[in-house]
């Protein structure tokens, strides 16, 4: 069974720093890698899409990369703003189902 | 607009006594799902359906049964509801995984928010 990992679970950091967020899985016969934004109590809102093939997609200050061969994607956060404080979720598609990670809880200082 | 909904977004019930919670789309999505959301544990698939008719069990389907008569619909079920089942529950849609349509990207509803007492 697939197992997504997102690691750090928290992370704090000061307005207007580049960061990067992980998310590991153990099974690496994906079909796509979907990284989403979660406000406190709210629904899911998606960010980015990596396809199997794909290496990486971006998306204004986001970029996200897909690397099989090592389990491993990364979303990358330009320049942060007190706006994006959220958790940030990846789920990956294997087989007829998806597995999603903990997710890993975002705080920009101003 | 292309959307998930369901309904009701909030739900306090008592133990036992049997509720539904819809899902709709408008997107001719072929795949749904419903998931819930624990802290600590991430969202977990409860069952999916690939088409109309075809559903299938996902990680923690206990206590839960699903129909899909429709292609649009998939209400999630709780015959007798615990207080185990409390939790925040989310459907969503997308194209079917594999195929000529594979790795299509996931839709969310906006969830329902359900308390068993």
């Amino acid at each position: 069974k697939q197992e997504v990992t997102q690691i750090p679970a928290a992370l704090s950091v000061p307005e207007g720093e580049n960061l990067v967020l992980n998310c590991s899985f153990t099974d690496s016969a994906i079909y796509n890698l979907q990284w989403f934004r979660q406000d406190p109590g709210k629904g899911l809102t998606s960010l980015l899409l990596i396809q199997s093939s794909q290496r990486e997609q971006t998306s204004g200050r986001l970029n996200a990369s897909l690397d099989k061969s090592s389990g491993r994607s990364t979303l990358y956060i330009a320049a942060s703003q007190p706006g994006d404080s959220a958790t940030y979720l990846c789920a990956d598609h294997t087989g007829n189902q998806f597995y999603f990670g903990t997710g890993t809880s975002l705080t920009v200082i101003p | 607009e292309a959307q998930v909904t369901q309904n009701p977004r909030y739900l306090i019930t008592v133990t036992g006594k049997k509720l539904t919670v819809t899902c709709s789309q408008n997107m001719n999505h072929e795949y749904m799902s419903w998931y819930r959301q624990d802290p600590g544990l991430g969202l977990r698939q409860i069952y999916y359906s690939m088409n109309v008719e075809v559903t299938d069990k996902g990680d923690v389907p206990e206590g839960y049964k699903v129909s899909r008569k429709e292609k649009r619909n998939f209400p999630l079920i709780l015959e007798s509801p615990s207080p185990n089942q409390t939790s925040l529950y989310f459907c969503a849609s997308s194209h079917p995984p594999g195929g000529g349509l594979r790795g299509n990207e996931q839709f969310f509803g906006p969830g329902t928010r359900l308390t068993v007492l």
